[in-house]
């Protein structure tokens, strides 16, 4: 079957760098996005890795090793409005079905 | 401004009732998702459709059905509703693939959820 493994909740203070990281199992896949929810709001996308490697887009980087089967989303310069819920997804190579993590909640302090 | 919507927001209903929700895109995509999320378990993909004539099921679709009534409608139905089908609901759409490669990118949008609660 196919899965992927997050942790459940990570806390970090303002200004620092967190890393959420994800692992799966899953016999085949397109890539690896990473999505944001607030509490009460929809899920928005941060970053794809379609190769392995670093993605940046601003604060946030995302990286992919898949012969670790790992991946990992690094925030840094926390904000207290970072303070939300993130997901890794996979598109499923078999039937092209998007398969979520179960999510993070990162709590940032002041 | 384009946008992924979704009717009703909130939803009680009984145990046995038929249930359907709802959701309309102005983004002109081709592929729809119904996801349900329940605490601790993200979300798990229930049913997609790439465009009107193909539907596909997801991870969890037994007791729900949907129907792709055009490019922007994707509505899913719970024929005979359950307590355990209490869950917030989401609908996303995407766009193709690009350059008729490979899936290399697959940014989904979605919409605002229904939270539907069954007695």
């Amino acid at each position: 079957g196919q899965s992927l493994e997050q942790p459940s909740e990570v806390t970090a203070v303002e200004g620092a760098i967190v890393q959420i990281n994800c692992t799966y199992q899953t016999s085949g896949f397109y890539g690896l996005s990473w999505y944001q929810q607030h509490d009460g709001g929809a899920p928005t996308f941060l970053s794809y890795n379609a190769l392995d490697g670093l993605e940046e887009t601003g604060r946030f980087s995302s990286f992919l090793s898949r012969s670790d089967s790992y991946g990992y989303l690094l925030l840094q310069e926390l904000q207290m409005k970072d303070s939300a819920s993130y997901f890794c997804a996979v598109i499923h190579t078999g039937g092209f079905k998007t398969i979520f993590g179960a999510g993070t909640r990162l709590f940032v302090k002041a | 401004d384009a946008d992924v919507t979704q009717t009703p927001r909130n939803r009680i209903t009984k145990t046995g009732k038929r249930i359907m929700l709802e959701c309309s895109q102005t983004k002109g995509h081709d592929r729809m998702y119904w996801y349900r999320q329940d605490p601790g378990l993200g979300l798990r993909l229930i049913y997609y459709s790439f465009d009107v004539k193909d539907i596909n099921k997801g991870e969890i679709s037994d007791g729900y059905s949907v129907s792709r009534q055009a490019q922007a409608k994707f509505s899913l139905s719970l024929e005979s509703a359950i307590p355990n089908q209490t869950a917030l609901y989401f609908c996303a759409t995407s766009d193709l693939p690009r350059d008729g490669g490979p899936i290399l990118y697959n940014e989904q949008f979605f919409g605002p959820g229904t939270r539907l609660t069954v007695l």
